[in-house]
This record gives structure tokens, sequence and C-alpha cells, in this order.
């Protein structure tokens, strides 16, 4: 089954400290794939998206991600951590179908 | 902004009840979903709907069913709530047939059933 895998359901850093949230799909098609993050008792909120138009993709906050089709992956990055950004992160993926695959998350604490 | 609205954010219910959960969204979208949402276990979908009146399981649809009489408005039951049921619950919706297009999400609803 098409799926999407988050390794690391707890990731730790310190404040100012690069942030990497690693995501892998499984497809046999180029996939549509999404990062969402998600804050205490809030819905999902979209931080950014892949959509083929370009492997290397900037979203809101300073989050990056890259696409490695090679790899599989579309690992989350973020050059200096922020206290704000602890939250959950879900990768997630759609292919020729509508509906979202999500992985399972990942919690990111940010230390001071 | 694309806005989806759960009708509540926090419910208890008892085992055995009848549950309706409410979502709205104002952008017209064909696509709304229902999720569940558990520590460790990401969102699983439980149903979807495409159009009025259209309908279909998720992976796991069982405990649950679902209305969607108007396009903006799509309505997930619990027909014999039970404790395992206890979770948050995510609503969403996104545009039809283009798959690069992101769902939108509503704020979720915790359900407790004691």
């Amino acid at each position: 089954a098409q799926s999407v895998t988050q390794l690391g359901s707890h990731v730790s850093v310190s404040e100012g400290a690069l942030v990497l949230l690693r995501c892998n799909y499984s497809s046999s098609v180029p996939p549509y794939l999404f990062w969402y993050v998600q804050y205490p008792n809030q819905g999902l909120q979209l931080l950014l998206k892949y959509t083929s138009a370009a492997t290397l993709v900037k979203g809101i906050n300073g989050f990056e991600a890259e696409f490695k089709k090679s790899e599989t992956s579309f690992h989350l990055t973020k050059p200096s951590a922020h206290m704000s950004d602890a939250a959950e992160y879900f990768c997630a993926r759609r292919d020729s179908s509508y509906k979202l695959i999500f992985g399972s998350g990942t919690r990111l604490l940010v230390r001071p | 902004d694309v806005k989806v609205t759960q009708s509540s954010r926090y419910l208890v219910k008892r085992t055995g009840e009848k549950v309706f959960l409410e979502c709205v969204q104002d952008m017209d979208h064909e696509n709304m979903f229902w999720y569940r949402q558990d520590p460790g276990l990401g969102l699983r979908l439980i149903y979807f709907s495409y159009d009025v009146k259209m309908k279909e399981k998720g992976d796991i649809p069982e405990g649950y069913s679902v209305s969607r009489e108007k396009k903006e408005r799509f309505s997930l039951i619990l027909e014999s709530a039970s404790t395992n049921q206890t979770s948050m619950y995510l609503c969403a919706s996104s545009p039809p047939d283009r798959p690069n297009t992101e769902a939108f999400f509503g704020q979720g609803t915790r359900l407790t059933v004691v």
C-alpha cells in the first residue's frame, strides 16, 4: 500500500539549531507531497507542498523541504529553530485520488 | 481565506449515545473529509465525500456514518458511541480533481466518550 513514513515520533533541538524532520514515501508514480503543522489544540495548517515545479520548496515560517526522487524522501528543514516552532508536524501525500494519506507525525521540542 | 468550521471544540458523551459532529466550509469545495487523530497514529481517514449525497469509506469507517445533504456541510455520526471512539476528530475540505491543492482543516473536535 502507498504510505508515508516519518522517522522519529519526537525530535528535540536547541533554540537556534538546525531542524530536520524526516519523511519518506512509497509510490510507483511521482506523488504530491505536503507538510502540515499542528499547534496544541489546533487544526492542521499547511507549511508547504511539492507539486513537481521545483525540487526545493519554500514554505511559511522559514521552513523548506527538498524532494529527492532517488531517495523517495521529502525532508523538512529549518536553519534555525525558534521556540514558537514547537508543534507536531505531519507529512502527507496525495496521489491520483483526492485523499490525503498522513504519516504518524513528529513532535518537535525546542529547548531554550 | 478558506474557513472550515467544526461545531464543537470539546464534547463529552456517554457510551451508547448517538453523536453528531458537524462541519461547514465556505469555499464551495466539492471534497470533504473526516479524519480521526490519535497519538502515534497520525491522521486516519474515516469517510470522505466528493459531492452532495456522495460518500466513500476511508480506512476506518466502522462505527461511523456520514451525511452530506448540502455542499457546504458534512456531518459525522457515531451511531452508538463507545469509549474507543474517544479521540480528536478533524474535518477538511479541498477543491476537486486537482491533487496538487492542499486540504483545509477545521480546528478539530475533541470527543470524550465516558
